[in-house]
């Protein structure tokens, strides 16, 4: 199974920060790596797909980066409704697998 | 509207069986696949199993292999997870997830389809315990 790992798992930054959040897959997954992000007490909601490709409707202070093992997902302005908790999934294989999440708390 | 509605969780005794369901609308029956994604509340995502809407093809993981099976009930465009053997470990809430499969050919000369889970439906709530 191609392991993710995902890292920070949580951080604290405020509204307006740039925040970076990174994944590394054990295998490289030739960008099929995507985005979700999940707010409590409801189902994730894709952001990023194919690595660098934005979900329609989603804003675009969000962006995806990376290729091999190593991929980024970047938040240039955080916003208040950006506070959840992030999940990185690959799609080169199955089983599919999905990091273990970040969490973005308000500092 | 492309929309995934689960329904069937609840208490299970272990050993016990549950059949969950996902009704599908607004989907082409091309390039999509429905998978079972569960979640131990405050924990993380953990995929379960997947099948082309077709009702063809079904994939699961090693932890419910041999004891969960997916199927298609044509005549009501309904997708079903038969849940056998049920364990403690499989309390989780169970979301029914379209995966979209979208063609790309790149400048390398590689072909093939990128796979993303952009539909979910709300989830359903399964507890196995005595």
């Amino acid at each position: 199974d191609v392991q993710m790992t995902q890292s920070p798992s949580s951080l604290s930054a405020s509204v307006g920060d740039r925040v970076t959040i990174t994944c590394r897959a054990s295998q490289s997954i030739s960008s099929h790596l995507n985005w979700y992000q999940q707010k409590p007490g409801t189902a994730p909601k894709l952001l990023i797909y194919s690595a660098f490709s934005l979900q329609s409707e989603v804003p675009s202070r969000f962006s995806g980066s990376g290729s091999g093992t190593d991929y980024t997902l970047t938040i240039s302005s955080l916003q208040p409704e950006d506070f959840a908790t992030y999940y990185c999934q690959q799609s080169y294989t199955l089983p599919r697998t999905f990091g273990q999440g970040t969490k973005v708390e308000i500092k | 509207e492309v929309q995934l509605v689960e329904s069937g969780g609840g208490l299970v005794q272990p050993g016990g069986s549950l059949r969950l369901s996902c009704a599908v609308s607004g989907f082409s029956l091309n390039n999509y696949w429905i998978n079972w994604v569960r979640q131990v509340p405050g924990k993380g995502l953990v995929w379960v199993s997947r099948i082309k809407t077709d009702g063809s093809d079904p994939s699961y993981a090693d932890s419910v292999k041999g004891r969960f099976s997916v199927s298609r009930d044509n005549a009501e465009n309904t997708l079903h997870l038969q849940m056998n053997s049920l364990r403690a470990e499989d309390t989780a809430v169970y979301y029914c997830v379209g995966e979209e499969a979208r063609f790309y050919y790149d400048t390398s000369g590689f072909s093939g389809y990128y796979y993303y889970m952009d539909v979910w439906g709300k989830g359903t709530s399964v507890t196995v315990s005595s």
